[in-house]
Order: structure tokens, then sequence, then C-alpha cells
């Protein structure tokens, strides 16, 4: 079964880069995608096909990928960005979701 | 305006059953596959199943394949999660999601 990897968490100060990574052997040939949860609400999607950013999420949020790994980058973090962020791939109409990781900005 | 709104969590015994529905609106249902996503109480986010556009293909995790019926009724542009045998690590906040959007969860507690 795949498996999707993520740091448990992560803290920047406010206005530095965050940088979350997800690694997987499913990301070599599936795209990922991010969604951030903050507490109490439903996940809410801040990058698909691995880069593109749906409308309506902040230009800081940026994603990227290489080989296994992708990386979601906010620039320039917000104490509003604080939540958890979770990455997810659908290999074979299976979704596989990493552990997520909680995002600090203190 | 997309909207998932799901119904039908509650408190059971061990070994009951509950079935959980998801009323959508805003987008067109029989185009899309639906999944439903659990997240335990402080966990994270987990999948349950999804099913196509026609209710033809249907995929389970392990977890629940054999106790779990995902189903569809493209009519009323609803979906159904029928859940039998429950565990007490059943436990969740059932959300109903297309993927880029989600409902705000139905909570299950399997509890004696």
């Amino acid at each position: 079964s795949y498996e999707l990897t993520q740091p448990s968490s992560v803290s920047v100060s406010p206005g530095q880069t965050a940088t979350i990574t997800c690694s997987g052997d499913v990301l070599a040939k599936r795209y990922a995608r991010w969604f951030q949860q903050k507490p109490g609400q439903a996940p809410v999607l801040v990058i698909y096909k691995d880069s593109e950013r749906p409308s309506g999420i902040p230009e800081r949020f940026s994603g990227s990928s290489s080989g296994t790994t992708v990386t979601l980058t906010i620039s320039g973090a917000q104490v509003e960005d604080e939540a958890d962020y979770y990455c997810y791939s659908v290999p074979d109409n299976r979704w596989v979701f990493g552990g997520g990781t909680k995002l600090t900005v203190l | 305006e997309v909207q998932l709104v799901e119904s039908g969590g509650g408190l059971v015994q061990p070994g009951g059953s509950l079935r959980l529905s998801c009323a959508t609106s805003g987008f067109t249902f029989n185009r899309y596959w639906m999944s439903w996503v659990r997240q335990a109480p402080g966990k994270g986010l987990e999948w349950v199943a999804n099913i196509d556009e026609h209710g033809s293909e249907k995929n389970y995790a392990d977890y629940v394949k054999g106790r779990f019926t995902i189903s569809r009724d493209n009519a009323t542009t609803s979906l159904f999660l029928q859940m039998n045998s429950l565990r007490v690590e059943d436990s969740a906040l059932y959300y109903c999601t297309l993927g880029d959007y989600w409902g705000q969860g139905t909570l299950v507690t399997v509890s004696s």
C-alpha cells in the first residue's frame, strides 16, 4: 500500500517562509493536493496538481514537486496561516493522505 | 455555490449500524467521483471510500471493507454511507467530499 510522509510539525515566525514536505513513491506518478485545516473547520484546498492554486487562495501559497517529494511553501507566513496541513494523492482510485503537519506561526 | 451537507451521525453501540447521507448542490453531481473521509478526534484525515460518477465503481479502505457500503442517487444528488458492524475505532467526524470541496461533517460515536 502507498504511504505519504510529512513532518509532524513546522514552526516559523510571522513573515518567514514555511516549507512543508510530503514524500512517497506514489508522487512520482500521481499529482498531489494540499489541504489546510483550522481547528473545528473542514479542510480547504490550497494547492492541486502539485503546484496549482485555486481561486481565492493567497499568492503566498505555492507548491512544487521533485521526484517523490512535493513541497508546500508559504512565503511570508501570517498568523492566520497557523493550521494543520495535509497532502494527499490518488493512486489506483484510492486516496492516500499524509499524516498532517501542524504549522505554528509565532 | 457548492454545498455538501452531511447527516445521519450519532451514538451507536459496537456492532450497530448507521446510515450517513450527504445532500449536495451547486455542481453537476453526476459528473464527479464522490468520497467519504473521516477524522477521529485529534487525529489526521483518513480516506474511507469513494464511488464513480455512475455508481458502478466503488473502492474501500481495508479497515472498512466488508462492513461499509457507499452509494449514490444521481436523481437527488445525494451520497450515502451504510455502516454496519461498527467498532469503537470507527468513531470519527465523517466528511463528504468531491475533492475540492468538503462538507462540515457528521459525528459518529461508537460506544457502549
